[in-house]
């Protein structure tokens, strides 16, 4: 079975400030790991993803997250906040033996962006 | 390109009546999933088709649920009686196919109250 654990439901920054959202994952079988963004009022969409090969994946807006194995991990940074980032932050885990795509995502993060 | 389109955006019933949500997922698109997001559950999958066949349904919450896939460019999402409880934000998705490294598109949801 796979889980993912986002540390953290409410997290606040200030503009220009480092953006660091936490998730852990567990997965029996190697994980394809993603992030998604949820703007008010809108559907979600991807801001990276994770399958194989560079563990250090980049995606939109600035946004990079890191898959590290050992430590089970796959936290969101991003060097400088701004105002248009505020909103929720989805971490979702799937496995590369999935013939399906089910998405197992966490409980989500608000990012708070103070001026 | 249109994205995932979903009607209503707003739905508001009473206890008891039938509800039904509409997904127009991506042109070419073969895989649709069905979310369901609330505060205390986060997201939940509750049942996603592929070649407007229904795989795996083991996420819809009672026989109060049903789901259709018509044709490739259509699905709807039943609640027949409503309750309370229903009460949440449903996510349309699609995807090219199946499989882990396939990116879901979500629509912008259809959020109900039911009175």
């Amino acid at each position: 079975a796979q889980s993912v654990t986002q540390l953290g439901s409410h997290v606040s920054v200030s503009e220009g400030a480092l953006v660091l959202l936490r998730c852990n994952y567990s997965s029996s079988v190697p994980p394809y790991l993603f992030w998604y963004v949820q703007y008010p009022n809108q559907g979600l969409q991807l801001l990276l993803k994770y399958t194989t090969g560079a563990t250090l994946v980049k995606g939109i807006n600035g946004f990079e997250a890191e898959f590290k194995k050992s430590e089970t991990s796959f936290h969101l940074t991003k060097p400088s906040a701004h105002m248009s980032d505020a909103a929720e932050y989805f971490c979702a885990v799937t496995s590369y033996s999935s013939n399906t795509g089910k998405l197992i995502f966490g409980q989500g993060t608000t990012l708070q962006v103070k001026p | 390109d249109a994205g995932v389109i979903q009607s209503p955006r707003h739905e508001v019933t009473e206890m008891g009546q039938e509800v039904t949500l509409r997904c127009k997922p991506i042109s070419g698109h073969n895989s649709l999933f069905w979310y369901r997001q609330t505060m205390m559950r986060g997201l939940e999958l509750l049942i996603y088709f592929n070649n407007n066949v229904p795989i795996d349904d083991s996420g819809m919450p009672e026989d109060r649920f049903s789901a259709k896939m018509p044709n490739a460019s259509f699905s709807t999402l039943k609640i027949q009686p409503s309750e309370p409880r229903d009460s949440a934000v449903y996510f349309c998705a699609s995807s090219s196919d199946l499989g882990a490294k396939n990116i879901q598109y979500f629509g912008a949801g259809t959020r109900l109250s039911v009175l």
